[in-house]
């Protein structure tokens, strides 16, 4: 059974509209990081989110922890936000479980 | 500060070679991770170092893989006897030493085993 799971698997928009990324667990957890990855690229860390809303420029994330999801949402998306958005989850032990990912497509 | 530092950034290995990969963890950081990515089975999880000691090595496959952290500054993960399902990326992480801290993540190694 998947821990973490993310929706949509894909998106496309066109520049400008906003996207709303979805992340479920099952784990019991105080730590949500969400990270973006281009192919061939590194992990980016974008937020960590334990609880409550966080906001980074045109990032904003909202956890909660009861209801175990998580939300990513990105304004104004711009071209170069293509990638894949993947949410991580702590465990108690420490390591990271991660989701499927979202891929993100934006068109001019 | 240049990050979690990871080398070599490409290997490549012929089948039954072994393969060393190298991490150096971020200055004053001292839990260190090693994970494993393919396009199949997506990011897993290896092992885990706290202030240089293992913690949880649950995901590390029986044979043929291990890990060590002889110092503060760096860890190596071992594949002795490389087979091609043992092509990834493998990313190596580390995070500050309290629980549920954020994990930074180095540019990974690319392993190719032929």
């Amino acid at each position: 059974e998947q821990q973490v799971q993310q929706s949509p698997a894909s998106l496309v928009l066109q520049e400008g509209e906003n996207a709303e990324l979805q992340c479920s667990f099952s784990i019991f957890t105080n730590q949500v990081q969400w990270f973006y990855q281009r192919p061939g690229g590194r992990l980016v860390s974008l937020l960590y989110n334990p609880s409550g809303t966080k906001q980074s420029g045109r990032l904003t994330s909202t956890t909660v922890i009861k209801e175990r999801r998580s939300s990513l949402h990105i304004s104004s998306s711009q071209i170069t936000d293509s990638g894949t958005y993947l949410c991580a989850v702590g465990s108690a032990l420490g390591r990271l479980h991660f989701g499927a990912g979202t891929q993100l497509i934006v068109i001019p | 500060n240049a990050g979690v530092i990871q080398t070599p950034r490409h290997k490549v290995t012929g089948k039954g070679q072994e393969a060393t990969l190298w991490c150096e963890p971020i200055s004053g950081h001292s839990a260190v991770f090693w994970y494993r990515q393919t396009i199949v089975q997506g990011l897993e999880f290896l092992t885990y170092f706290r202030n240089q000691a293992p913690i949880d090595d649950s995901g590390m496959p029986k044979e043929r893989f291990s890990a060590q952290m002889p110092n503060q500054s760096h860890s190596t993960l071992k594949i002795q006897s490389t087979q091609p399902q043992d092509s990834a990326v493998y990313l190596c992480a580390s995070s500050l030493d309290h629980g549920y801290a954020e994990q930074f993540f180095g540019p990974g190694t690319r392993l190719t085993v032929l």
